[in-house]
Protein backbone atom coordinates (compact mmCIF):
# COMPACT_ATOMS: atom_id res chain seq x y z
CA UNK A 1 0.00 0.00 0.00
CA UNK A 2 1.31 3.65 -0.35
CA UNK A 3 1.95 5.60 2.82
CA UNK A 4 0.97 9.29 3.33
CA UNK A 5 3.14 11.80 5.05
CA UNK A 6 2.65 14.84 6.05
CA UNK A 7 4.55 18.05 7.77
CA UNK A 8 4.18 19.41 10.24
CA UNK A 9 1.80 17.64 12.59
CA UNK A 10 0.93 20.90 14.18
CA UNK A 11 1.34 24.51 12.85
CA UNK A 12 0.26 27.08 15.27
CA UNK A 13 -0.07 30.31 12.90
CA UNK A 14 -0.77 33.90 13.18
CA UNK A 15 -4.09 35.29 11.99
CA UNK A 16 -3.33 37.23 8.44
CA UNK A 17 -0.28 34.93 8.25
CA UNK A 18 0.89 32.19 5.41
CA UNK A 19 0.81 28.39 6.09
CA UNK A 20 1.93 25.49 4.29
CA UNK A 21 1.76 21.81 4.59
CA UNK A 22 3.39 19.35 2.57
CA UNK A 23 2.64 15.96 1.88
CA UNK A 24 4.50 13.20 0.66
CA UNK A 25 3.48 9.71 -0.94
CA UNK A 26 5.53 7.00 -1.25
CA UNK A 27 5.20 5.75 -4.79
CA UNK A 28 4.48 8.01 -7.55
CA UNK A 29 0.33 9.14 -7.67
CA UNK A 30 0.08 9.49 -11.40
CA UNK A 31 -2.43 7.50 -12.77
CA UNK A 32 -2.15 5.59 -15.67
CA UNK A 33 -4.99 7.96 -17.69
CA UNK A 34 -2.02 10.40 -16.93
CA UNK A 35 -4.18 12.39 -13.72
CA UNK A 36 -2.99 12.92 -10.19
CA UNK A 37 -5.69 11.81 -8.11
CA UNK A 38 -4.81 14.02 -4.60
CA UNK A 39 -6.98 15.55 -2.65
CA UNK A 40 -6.53 17.95 0.39
CA UNK A 41 -9.61 18.46 2.97
CA UNK A 42 -10.04 19.97 5.80
CA UNK A 43 -11.95 18.94 9.18
CA UNK A 44 -13.18 21.59 11.28
CA UNK A 45 -13.30 20.56 15.26
CA UNK A 46 -16.95 18.56 15.61
CA UNK A 47 -17.38 18.78 11.82
CA UNK A 48 -17.19 16.10 8.91
CA UNK A 49 -13.95 16.42 6.46
CA UNK A 50 -14.70 19.10 3.65
CA UNK A 51 -13.14 19.05 0.17
CA UNK A 52 -10.89 21.75 -0.50
CA UNK A 53 -8.66 21.09 -3.55
CA UNK A 54 -8.90 17.76 -5.72
CA UNK A 55 -6.35 16.48 -8.67
CA UNK A 56 -3.40 18.54 -6.94
CA UNK A 57 -4.41 21.91 -7.60
CA UNK A 58 -8.66 22.27 -8.32
CA UNK A 59 -10.26 24.22 -5.67
CA UNK A 60 -13.58 22.81 -4.99
CA UNK A 61 -17.22 24.61 -5.66
CA UNK A 62 -17.16 27.33 -2.56
CA UNK A 63 -14.00 27.28 -1.50
CA UNK A 64 -12.14 30.24 -0.75
CA UNK A 65 -8.87 31.18 -3.42
CA UNK A 66 -6.45 32.02 -0.35
CA UNK A 67 -6.08 28.02 -0.35
CA UNK A 68 -4.00 26.35 -3.35
CA UNK A 69 -2.27 23.38 -3.90
CA UNK A 70 1.02 22.00 -6.12
CA UNK A 71 3.11 19.37 -6.72
CA UNK A 72 3.50 16.32 -8.32
CA UNK A 73 4.56 12.87 -8.44
CA UNK A 74 5.33 12.03 -4.91
CA UNK A 75 5.40 15.99 -3.35
CA UNK A 76 2.80 17.92 -2.49
CA UNK A 77 1.94 20.82 -0.85
CA UNK A 78 -1.37 23.01 0.66
CA UNK A 79 -1.18 26.25 0.79
CA UNK A 80 -3.01 29.21 3.09
CA UNK A 81 -2.21 32.66 1.61
CA UNK A 82 -3.70 34.36 4.64
CA UNK A 83 -4.79 32.37 7.91
CA UNK A 84 -8.50 33.25 9.01
CA UNK A 85 -10.15 32.09 12.05
CA UNK A 86 -12.51 29.90 10.41
CA UNK A 87 -9.18 27.95 8.92
CA UNK A 88 -8.59 26.47 12.77
CA UNK A 89 -8.67 22.79 12.45
CA UNK A 90 -6.81 19.39 11.11
CA UNK A 91 -6.01 19.07 7.43
CA UNK A 92 -5.96 15.48 5.29
CA UNK A 93 -3.89 14.94 1.95
CA UNK A 94 -5.52 11.84 0.33
CA UNK A 95 -4.69 9.52 -2.37
CA UNK A 96 -7.15 8.00 -5.04
CA UNK A 97 -5.11 7.18 -7.55
CA UNK A 98 -4.60 3.09 -6.29
CA UNK A 99 -6.77 1.15 -3.89
CA UNK A 100 -6.77 1.58 -1.04
CA UNK A 101 -7.41 4.77 -1.01
CA UNK A 102 -5.20 6.20 1.87
CA UNK A 103 -5.14 9.50 4.14
CA UNK A 104 -2.63 11.43 5.87
CA UNK A 105 -1.88 11.55 9.37
CA UNK A 106 -3.32 14.99 9.13
CA UNK A 107 -1.95 18.56 10.12
CA UNK A 108 -3.70 20.69 12.82
CA UNK A 109 -3.66 24.24 12.03
CA UNK A 110 -4.32 26.52 15.32
CA UNK A 111 -3.87 29.84 15.86
CA UNK A 112 -1.02 31.17 18.09
CA UNK B 1 -28.34 19.69 -3.35
CA UNK B 2 -26.39 16.25 -2.63
CA UNK B 3 -26.99 14.92 0.83
CA UNK B 4 -25.77 11.73 2.38
CA UNK B 5 -27.63 11.05 5.62
CA UNK B 6 -26.28 8.64 7.84
CA UNK B 7 -28.06 6.87 10.79
CA UNK B 8 -28.06 7.82 14.21
CA UNK B 9 -25.55 7.10 16.73
CA UNK B 10 -25.35 3.51 18.60
CA UNK B 11 -24.49 2.03 21.60
CA UNK B 12 -23.72 -1.74 21.50
CA UNK B 13 -22.13 -4.61 23.57
CA UNK B 14 -18.90 -6.28 22.52
CA UNK B 15 -20.02 -9.43 20.42
CA UNK B 16 -23.01 -7.65 19.19
CA UNK B 17 -23.83 -7.37 15.51
CA UNK B 18 -24.49 -3.39 13.83
CA UNK B 19 -25.53 -2.55 10.35
CA UNK B 20 -25.36 1.84 9.67
CA UNK B 21 -26.65 3.14 6.91
CA UNK B 22 -25.88 5.66 4.75
CA UNK B 23 -29.14 7.15 2.53
CA UNK B 24 -28.44 9.55 -0.70
CA UNK B 25 -30.58 12.21 -2.25
CA UNK B 26 -30.11 15.09 -4.73
CA UNK B 27 -27.92 12.92 -7.89
CA UNK B 28 -28.06 9.58 -9.21
CA UNK B 29 -27.38 7.34 -6.06
CA UNK B 30 -25.95 4.23 -9.03
CA UNK B 31 -23.61 6.46 -10.95
CA UNK B 32 -21.50 7.24 -7.71
CA UNK B 33 -18.92 5.44 -5.35
CA UNK B 34 -20.07 5.32 -1.50
CA UNK B 35 -16.96 5.42 0.40
CA UNK B 36 -16.63 4.57 4.02
CA UNK B 37 -14.44 6.48 6.44
CA UNK B 38 -13.48 5.29 10.42
CA UNK B 39 -12.39 8.34 12.82
CA UNK B 40 -11.44 6.78 15.95
CA UNK B 41 -11.49 9.20 18.75
CA UNK B 42 -8.84 11.83 19.00
CA UNK B 43 -7.68 10.48 15.69
CA UNK B 44 -7.28 10.47 11.89
CA UNK B 45 -8.99 9.55 9.30
CA UNK B 46 -9.11 5.87 8.16
CA UNK B 47 -10.01 4.73 4.58
CA UNK B 48 -12.04 1.50 5.40
CA UNK B 49 -13.57 0.20 1.85
CA UNK B 50 -16.03 1.67 -1.03
CA UNK B 51 -18.63 0.31 -3.42
CA UNK B 52 -20.14 0.70 -6.47
CA UNK B 53 -24.15 0.88 -6.35
CA UNK B 54 -24.46 0.40 -9.90
CA UNK B 55 -23.37 -3.30 -9.85
CA UNK B 56 -22.15 -3.88 -6.37
CA UNK B 57 -18.77 -3.83 -7.49
CA UNK B 58 -16.87 -3.67 -3.25
CA UNK B 59 -13.08 -2.51 -2.58
CA UNK B 60 -11.74 -2.86 1.18
CA UNK B 61 -9.16 -1.55 2.95
CA UNK B 62 -6.72 -4.60 3.83
CA UNK B 63 -6.69 -3.46 7.20
CA UNK B 64 -10.44 -4.11 7.03
CA UNK B 65 -11.17 -6.59 4.89
CA UNK B 66 -12.80 -9.28 7.07
CA UNK B 67 -13.91 -7.12 9.54
CA UNK B 68 -16.87 -5.69 8.38
CA UNK B 69 -19.07 -5.62 5.65
CA UNK B 70 -20.45 -2.69 2.86
CA UNK B 71 -23.53 -3.21 0.95
CA UNK B 72 -25.79 -1.26 -0.84
CA UNK B 73 -29.49 -1.46 -1.82
CA UNK B 74 -29.73 0.92 -4.82
CA UNK B 75 -33.81 0.49 -4.55
CA UNK B 76 -33.26 3.11 -1.90
CA UNK B 77 -30.81 4.51 -2.18
CA UNK B 78 -29.33 3.49 0.86
CA UNK B 79 -25.36 2.36 1.42
CA UNK B 80 -24.44 0.21 4.70
CA UNK B 81 -21.32 -0.78 7.06
CA UNK B 82 -22.10 -3.55 9.08
CA UNK B 83 -19.97 -6.01 11.79
CA UNK B 84 -21.04 -9.66 12.70
CA UNK B 85 -19.42 -9.04 16.37
CA UNK B 86 -18.49 -5.82 17.23
CA UNK B 87 -15.20 -5.10 19.48
CA UNK B 88 -14.42 -2.17 22.05
CA UNK B 89 -12.11 -0.80 19.08
CA UNK B 90 -14.81 -0.76 16.96
CA UNK B 91 -15.63 2.24 18.81
CA UNK B 92 -15.50 5.42 16.46
CA UNK B 93 -17.31 8.05 14.26
CA UNK B 94 -17.97 6.13 11.09
CA UNK B 95 -18.28 8.29 7.75
CA UNK B 96 -19.53 7.86 4.55
CA UNK B 97 -18.70 9.87 1.34
CA UNK B 98 -19.91 10.00 -2.20
CA UNK B 99 -16.68 9.57 -4.87
CA UNK B 100 -16.99 11.37 -7.91
CA UNK B 101 -15.44 9.37 -11.21
CA UNK B 102 -11.71 7.76 -10.51
CA UNK B 103 -11.37 11.07 -8.10
CA UNK B 104 -12.38 12.90 -4.92
CA UNK B 105 -14.68 12.50 -2.48
CA UNK B 106 -16.98 15.69 -2.42
CA UNK B 107 -20.04 15.21 -0.32
CA UNK B 108 -19.84 13.61 3.47
CA UNK B 109 -22.56 12.24 5.72
CA UNK B 110 -22.51 13.96 9.12
CA UNK B 111 -21.55 10.53 10.71
CA UNK B 112 -22.35 7.83 13.18
CA UNK B 113 -20.85 7.58 15.99
CA UNK B 114 -21.14 3.71 17.33
CA UNK B 115 -19.73 3.38 21.21
CA UNK B 116 -18.84 -0.43 21.99
CA UNK B 117 -18.95 -0.85 25.50
CA UNK B 118 -19.65 -3.96 28.11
Amino acid sequence: DIVMTQTPLSSPVTLGQPASISCRSSQSLVHSDGNTYLSWLQQRPGQPPRLLIYKISNRFSGVPDRFSGSGAGTDFTLKISRVEAEDVGVYYCMQATQFPHIFGPGTKVDIK
Amino acid sequence: EVQLVQSGAEVKKPGESLKISCKGSGYSFTSYWIGWVRQMPGKGLEWMGIIYPGDSDTRYSPSFQGQVTISADKSISTAYLQWSSLKASDTAMYYCARRVRKDYYDSWGQGTLVTVSS
